[in-house]
């Protein structure tokens, strides 16, 4: 069974540091890892997805990478700011025979001091 | 291009009622999967649904059901609600078929049960 677990569970930073949001699996047959951005009370918002041949994607401020291998994934975050605090997750996919469910870890809760 | 889109938003339930959720996928996705949030267990996938068939399903009990129609909207049904089942229904849709399996999630039903 699929186990994802996210580290630090809570996170509060000054405004302009640079980041890692840490996120590790159990079993490294997947498909895809998916991380996302949650804020209170809304849904959830992809920021990135990483395929399981990728070792890392970019967008703007934000750099994730797998090591599918070793069972890790890291959301790099530059520059922070506080329009970025928001609770952070990452998910996993297994192989397309298990179809689009996810296994999400509990998340990491970023807060941006300005 | 307009988003996954959930209704209601919001309800309130008494236990012992029943409620039915509904899911607008992204125009051309035809997988739907539907995921329960609360605090305490965090993401758990409930089902998933592809050309109006169920090809995945969690572990929830059988008070939990949903069906998809023929255009990919998708409803999911509680009946005889616990005061367990509060909590934020989230639905996802993906683009089958394509090598990224992205999924992209709606703002989330929330249902309070009384």
């Amino acid at each position: 069974k699929q186990e994802v677990t996210q580290i630090p569970a809570a996170l509060s930073v000054p405004e302009g540091e640079n980041l890692v949001l840490n996120c590790s699996f159990t079993d490294s047959a997947i498909y895809n890892l998916q991380w996302f951005r949650q804020d209170p009370g809304k849904g959830l918002t992809s920021l990135l997805l990483i395929q399981s041949s990728q070792r890392e994607q970019t967008s703007g401020r934000l750099n994730a990478s797998l090591d599918k291998s070793s069972g890790r994934s890291t959301l790099y975050i530059a520059a922070s700011q506080p329009g970025d605090s928001a609770t952070y997750l990452c998910a996993v996919r297994p192989v397309p025979e298990g179809g689009s469910r996810l296994t999400f870890g509990e998340g990491t809760q970023l807060t941006v001091n300005p | 291009k307009a988003g996954v889109t959930q209704t209601p938003r919001y309800l309130i339930k008494t236990r012992g009622q029943q409620v039915t959720l509904s899911c607008s996928p992204i125009s051309g996705h035809r997988s739907v999967s539907w995921y329960q949030q609360t605090p305490g267990q965090g993401l758990q996938f409930l089902f998933e649904y592809f050309s109006e068939t169920q090809r995945n399903k969690g572990n929830f009990p059988g008070r939990f059901s949903g069906r998809q129609f023929s255009n990919s909207r998708s409803e999911m049904n509680v009946s005889t609600l616990e005061l367990g089942d509060s909590a934020l229904y989230l639905c996802a849709s993906s683009l089958e078929g394509q090598n990224t399996g992205e999924l992209f999630f709606g703002e989330g039903s929330r249902l309070t049960v009384l």
